[in-house]
């Protein structure tokens, strides 16, 4: 258990809605990461934050946004669903950055 | 941008020995990382070599080149269990250290 937890495990929903996804960090971790795995595209990086503030954002869309709230825990909307978003959706957190990471089980999104 | 390659697949027997190379391309380049990744699990850290030469630990070693832009996993007395992905990923200096991961090398393990 690396002490990361992710909500829901799984998530089936339409094209065109709008889920929200929940990361809680290690207790302590000040980073928290989002990743999303594809079966073409591998582990690729959205969005970082750091101790509530926006630090790094990757290949993150438009149709999606996160937040860190001041519990430190995460929130990854995604809005708009297309059938490419399916995926699964990671979230990391980090005691500092340039650390490793502790990963989350994941969400498991099917969008239909 | 940053370009890792690493093999798609490889298999061993169990107890032999396998090494998975990665090569990267980066500008800026501070250090490697090496995760395990089982199916449908979430990826768990192996190693993060910074300087040049071999880290050892138990059954799993990681080596870097800083000037050949290569790492290698070298996994030892394999077993069963170790069938699974292995990630490389790569962190740049000046900036915010993100991990960029390659694809992943899917090994399988047969008796």
């Amino acid at each position: 258990d690396s002490g990361v937890t992710q909500t829901p495990k799984h998530l089936i929903t339409a094209t065109g809605q709008r889920v929200t996804l929940r990361c809680s960090p290690r207790s302590g971790d000040l980073s928290v990461y989002w990743y999303q795995q594809s079966l073409d595209q591998g582990l690729q990086f959205l969005i970082q934050y750091y101790n509530g503030e926006e630090r790094a954002k990757g290949n993150i869309l438009e149709r999606f946004s996160a937040q860190q709230f001041p519990d430190l825990h995460s929130e990854l909307n995604l809005s708009s669903l297309e059938l490419g978003d399916s995926a699964l959706y990671f979230c990391a957190s980090s005691t500092r950055t340039n650390e490793k990471l502790f990963f989350g089980s994941g969400t498991q999104l099917s969008v239909l | 941008g940053q370009n890792i390659d690493q093999p798609t697949e490889m298999t061993a027997t169990e107890g032999a020995i396998v090494q998975i190379n990665c090569t990267y391309q980066t500008s800026g380049f501070n250090g490697l990382f090496w995760y395990q990744q089982h199916a449908g699990e979430a990826p768990t850290f192996l190693s993060y070599n910074v300087l040049d030469g071999l880290e050892e630990k138990g059954r799993f070693s990681s080596f870097l080149s800083r000037s050949k832009g290569y790492s290698y996993l070298l996994l030892k007395e394999l077993q069963m269990k170790d069938s699974a992905s292995y990630l490389c990923a790569v962190t740049k200096a000046g900036g915010s250290y993100i991990p960029t991961f390659g694809r992943g090398t899917s090994l399988i393990v047969h008796p």
